[in-house]
């Protein structure tokens, strides 16, 4: 079955530096994966998905992930951090060709600091 | 607006008495789900449904139900709610292609006394 390993509780960064949310994945076969964004009192966003292709994807907000196939991680970047940044990032997978199932991890608390 | 509602936001009961909670999609999604949202535990799927009338277990179904009579509406019910069933629940939809992001409800606080 498949699953998501978000390694860290909290990261916290500087505004203006890049931040890092690490995601690894466990699925059998080729993964579709997600980033989601939830700010407090408020339902997930989803912020960008890798398919197929460019292992580097972007999506909204700025914000990046790169597709690590040997390493099977899928961290979620952004150059600069701005203090609206501040949220919880859920890293999700689903089986290619298997059930209809999106895995997510834990979520990490980003904190930008001013 | 494209959107999924739930109602309600905030919900306290007492151990045992039954409740519902609604959610309405408007965008035709074919695919619909709930999910339980707890400290450390992340997102739990209870319940997901393909289509109309077409209903399956997730993760963590045990004390709920749910229905699909209407493509639009996927109600959660809890027969007998107990306080392990306090937590914040999510209902999501989706186009129903397997890589189409899920769109989001804004969630229901359910405490269980």
């Amino acid at each position: 079955a498949q699953s998501v390993a978000q390694p860290e509780d909290q990261v916290n960064v500087a505004e203006g530096n890049p931040l890092t949310v690490k995601c690894t994945y466990s699925v059998s076969g080729n993964p579709y994966l997600f980033w989601y964004v939830q700010y407090p009192n408020r339902g997930l966003q989803f912020l960008l998905k890798y398919i197929t292709g460019d292992n580097l994807v972007k999506g909204s907000y700025g914000f990046e992930a790169e597709f690590n196939k040997s390493q099977t991680s899928f961290h979620l970047k952004k150059p600069s951090a701005l203090v609206s940044d501040s949220a919880l990032y859920f890293c999700a997978v689903k089986e290619r060709w298997g059930n209809n199932r999106l895995a997510f991890g834990k979520g990490n608390q980003v904190v930008v600091i001013p | 607006e494209a959107q999924v509602t739930q109602n309600p936001r905030y919900l306290i009961t007492v151990t045992g008495k039954k409740l519902t909670v609604t959610c309405s999609q408007n965008m035709n999604h074919e695919y619909m789900s709930w999910y339980r949202q707890d400290p450390g535990l992340g997102l739990r799927q209870i319940y997901y449904s393909m289509n109309v009338e077409v209903t399956d277990k997730g993760d963590v179904p045990e004390g709920y139900k749910v229905s699909r009579k209407e493509k639009r509406n996927f109600p959660l019910i809890l027969e007998s709610p107990s306080p392990n069933q306090t937590s914040l629940y999510f209902c999501a939809s989706s186009p129903g292609e397997p890589n189409s992001p899920l769109h989001f409800g804004n969630g229901t606080r359910l405490t269980v006394t």
